[in-house]
């Protein structure tokens, strides 16, 4: 079945360390994107990427970095200059054409730093 | 400014009512596209319905339609019939050329709307 898939569900960071969260589709859609999801933030824009070895950051890219080596895997890596890290995840990949643009969504990532 | 402003933090209905969503968005561009996503509690991102800006004729989709009004830059949500199903947060999210030019289009989300129906 064709999906984006977030990897893990749940993870935990000790402060000062470095930690990638996973993303893979294989829906073959060029654009990837990184949001973090806080109560009454709604979802803000970390990175996105168009084309393989290209990305662009969001609005809130501090702290954060971003790898795109194939167009299927889109990992994020939470640095530990990300001074409040602890949020939920979610990444998404879309196709944009008429009748069919869209943006598909993981699962999500709950990310806790202890 | 906020790209994407929905001004209702928390709405509730009656089971079978309807119930309409507001949300305004900011841009200079003539090319864009829009979307409404539903996300309930196992926080899942759903597409509700889309709206592409060269389109005049507002989207529907069985239950939910919108409201696009182009030049107000305003793309309203609205529930018919409303069921209990329907309780979750909903987004409205705006996909535009990104500043970067290219092929980058920028997906940018509201903070959301939380809906309650209520049996």
């Amino acid at each position: 079945d064709g999906g984006i898939t977030q990897s893990p569900k749940y993870l935990f960071r000790k402060e000062g360390q470095n930690v990638t969260l996973s993303c893979e589709q294989n829906l073959n859609h060029d654009a990837m994107y990184w949001y973090r999801q806080d109560p009454g933030q709604g979802l803000r824009l970390i990175y996105y990427s168009q084309i393989v070895n290209d990305f662009q950051k969001g609005d809130i890219a501090e702290g954060y970095s971003v790898s795109r080596e194939k167009k299927e895997s889109f990992p994020l890596t939470v640095t530990s200059a990300q001074k409040n890290p602890t949020a939920f995840y979610l990444c998404a990949s879309s196709i944009r054409g008429e009748g069919s643009t869209e943006a598909f969504f993981g699962q999500g990532t709950r990310l806790t730093v202890v | 400014a906020q790209t994407v402003t929905q001004s209702q933090p928390e709405m509730s209905v009656q089971e079978a009512e309807t119930v309409t969503l507001s949300c305004t968005y900011d841009t200079s561009e003539s090319n864009y596209y829009l979307f409404w996503y539903k996300q309930p509690p196992s926080r899942q991102m759903i597409l509700v319905i889309r709206q592409e800006a060269y389109k005049q004729q507002n989207a529907t989709e069985n239950r939910f339609s919108v409201n696009f009004q182009k030049a107000a830059k305003s793309f309203s949500l609205k529930i018919s019939d409303s069921q209990l199903g329907d309780t979750a947060m909903y987004f409205c999210a705006f996909m535009k050329p990104s500043a970067s030019g290219g092929s980058n289009y920028k997906l940018t989300f509201g903070k959301g709307t939380l809906l309650t129906v209520n049996p």
